[in-house]
């Protein structure tokens, strides 16, 4: 399976300011998802990134908070822009080798807003 | 539409105890199921699947089988760790849902204690 390596693996930042994750697989997918994992949830679907084309974001996302870059099949970046304490979270990226297979996850990003 | 309910935690329990942690799914046709683990400060990992009625996934002594007639996909596990202390997501996807798109339950907190 798909082996991923994500950083920053934890952050402190700023309110107002912006941080860019990477996500970098050690194989072609088509598609990349990110999540949002909040404190004491479950994960949540941010957007699926294709390569070539713009991401598609789930309700209650937008592109302008949360830009995508999946500049070649192997790479993604996302990033949390204007921050606020509320984006404090886990965010992870994620791929899939095949349906029933289910996702590999990245490690995992660790952001506290200040 | 499709959904993934889990027990309520979190769960308490004396190492060497038997772990359940119930999970029931509503979906159309028949979707692959999954159990990710995510310890202590971690991102998730697959813990086991099943991709079809009666299959059994196992994995580091967890089991789960999927019975499509009571739609669940319950965890078990004969004599808990210490170093099984984590949170349990329970997890479905395939037939019918868009572009692989994984849905999670909210997860089950697990503690063990020596």
């Amino acid at each position: 399976s798909a082996v991923i390596s994500q950083k920053p693996s934890r952050d402190i930042c700023q309110r107002g300011t912006s941080l860019t994750i990477q996500c970098q697989v050690d194989s072609q997918v088509t598609m990349m998802f990110w999540y949002r994992q909040q404190p004491g949830q479950s994960l949540t679907l941010i957007a699926t990134a294709n390569q070539g084309s713009e991401a598609t974001y789930e309700s209650g996302f937008v592109i302008d908070k949360f830009p995508i870059s999946r500049p070649n099949l192997t790479f993604s970046t996302l990033t949390v822009s204007n921050m606020s304490p509320e984006d404090s979270s886990i965010y992870l990226c994620s791929v899939i080798p095949g349906t029933a297979n289910g996702y590999t996850f990245g490690s995992g990003t660790r952001l506290t807003v200040v | 539409g499709n959904s993934v309910t889990q027990m309520e935690g979190p769960v308490t329990l004396s190492e060497e105890a038997f772990l359940t942690i119930n999970c029931t799914y509503t979906a159309t046709g028949y979707p692959s199921l999954f159990w990710y683990v995510q310890y202590p400060g971690e991102g998730l990992q697959l813990l086991l699947k099943a991709t079809k009625a009666d299959d059994k996934g196992s994995n580091k002594g967890f089991e789960a089988t999927y019975r499509k007639e009571t739609t669940s996909f319950h965890l078990e596990k004969g004599s808990v760790q210490v170093s099984d202390s984590a949170v349990y997501f329970c997890a479905l996807s395939g037939w019918g849902l868009p572009y692989d798109k994984v849905i999670f339950g909210p997860g089950t907190s697990l503690s063990v204690i020596p």
